[in-house]
């Protein structure tokens, strides 16, 4: 039984493509958040969402905490956004569950 | 800042082999966590503090021990390594439980 599950698993895109990634989950949370994991394997925290919407450069993630779902849009993409986007949810049984992540291809 | 250091980057060892895998923080967070990373797995988490003194397992902690002296420091010790163990290991640090994780650079470690 996977806590958090992603989709796509891959994803190709072209230059300039509008990309969104889902991640759903199934425990209740305290705040979700979203990795990027980049091809030399560092990790780096992009958003970290309870409620609502929040914006940084190109990335957009939303949260709707009723559906219990989330999306990672990314506008105007390039391909130094090509990485593996990792959903995490902190929950409130103090448990970090993790999504297998999506890996994202952007071609010029 | 140097944030959160991990080494060595690398290691192969030989079943039955015991090692530690080091981890340093300078952000005086108080919570840090080691995960393993797995091929069509998520993160999963083996043991984690929330502060000098206190550790507690995880959802994988068997063959893993953890303790942790001071704020700054959190190795994590593999007792007799076995193939299953072979994974990147990461480990994170955080300012309060649950947010923001900071990752270091991973271990990728292989067991003969």
């Amino acid at each position: 039984k996977n806590e958090v599950e992603q989709s796509p698993q891959n994803l190709t895109a072209q230059e300039g493509e509008f990309i969104t990634i889902n991640c759903s989950y199934s425990v209740g949370i305290s705040a979700l958040h979203w990795l990027q994991q980049h091809p030399g394997g560092g990790i780096v925290s992009l958003f970290m969402l309870s409620s609502g919407k929040k914006k940084h450069g190109r990335l957009i993630a939303t949260i709707n905490i009723q559906e219990k779902h989330s999306s990672l849009h990314i506008t105007a993409s390039h391909p130094r956004d090509s990485a593996v986007y990792i959903c995490a949810v902190g929950s409130t049984g103090n448990q970090f569950y993790f999504g297998t992540g999506t890996s994202l291809t952007v071609i010029p | 800042n140097a944030g959160v250091t991990q080494t060595p980057k690398f290691q192969v060892l030989k079943t039955g082999q015991s090692m530690t895998l080091q981890c340093a923080q300078d952000m005086n967070h108080e919570y840090m966590s080691w995960y393993r990373q797995d091929p069509g797995m998520g993160l999963r988490l083996i043991h984690y503090s929330v502060g000098a003194g206190i550790t507690d397992q995880g959802e994988v902690p068997n063959g893993y021990n953890v303790s942790r002296s001071t704020t700054e420091d959190f190795p994590l010790r593999l007792l007799s390594a076995a193939p299953s163990q072979t994974s990147v290991y990461f480990c994170a640090s955080s300012l309060i439980l649950l947010g923001e994780q900071y990752f270091g650079p991973g271990t990728r470690l292989t067991v003969t």
